[in-house]
């Protein structure tokens, strides 16, 4: 069965760059969901999408901007980045009929040196 | 403030035998509860949940308890297997925003099952 696709898998960075990690989906998918996972932490919520419209915001930094585009695949663009934004990225998605049930992509590991 | 909360950070288990997986958690509002699964290098894998109106739910191996007046939950695994070894996550969700529900993640256990 189709999963949820996340690129790049590695990001290395320098400070003050800016990152672009995109997420596809489960197929049928309608909510997208963004976590970040920092070292030996349990993974935080950033944001969430339904339908294309953000539908959640939590400890998302304003250097952090997301959007999901008409094919329901998101982006996350991350700028000016810091040493402590070093840290795995997962993206979920769910379905609309099984909301609660959050199926996540294998994560991108972005590391800002 | 950790609103779910996993106080073993690791539990070994001889193979064959039940692991038992303890989660805490502190919102009222959470109605829906999830295990993950982790291994190094991918992301997590669902393995089962509960709402908050049951008190167990089982699939094959793997059940889950739910004590909503003590705000826990426990995952069994019965029998254990050495591919069982992995960080297991608990999490739960309430309701926020039109479409989303947000998962809270407890810290992990991480368990090792020898054979």
């Amino acid at each position: 069965a189709a999963g949820v696709i996340q690129s790049p898998r590695h990001l290395i960075k320098e400070k003050r760059e800016t990152a672009t990690l995109k997420c596809y989906p489960i197929p049928r998918h309608d909510t997208v969901y963004w976590y970040q996972q920092g070292p030996g932490q349990d993974p935080q919520f950033l944001i969430s999408f339904y339908e294309k419209m953000q539908s959640d915001k939590g400890s998302i930094p304003d250097r952090f901007s997301a959007q999901q585009f008409s094919d329901y695949h998101s982006e996350l663009n991350m700028s000016s980045l810091e040493l402590g934004d070093s840290a795995l990225y997962f993206c979920a998605s769910s379905l609309g009929t099984e909301k609660n049930i959050q199926y996540f992509g294998a994560g991108t590991r972005l590391s800002v040196l | 403030d950790q609103q779910v909360k996993q106080n073993s950070p690791s539990l070994s288990v001889q193979e064959g035998r039940i692991s038992i997986l303890n989660c805490d958690y502190t919102n009222s509002m959470f109605d829906y509860f999830l295990w993950y699964k982790k291994y190094p290098a991918e992301g997590p894998t669902f393995l089962i949940s509960i709402s908050s109106i049951k008190d167990k739910n089982e699939d094959g191996r793997f059940t889950v308890f739910l004590n909503k007046s003590a705000k826990h939950l426990s995952l069994h695994i019965v029998p254990s297997q050495p591919g069982d070894s992995a960080v297991y996550f608990c999490a739960a969700s309430a309701a926020v925003g039109a479409g989303s529900y947000q998962l809270t993640f407890g810290k992990g256990t991480k368990l090792s099952v020898i054979p």
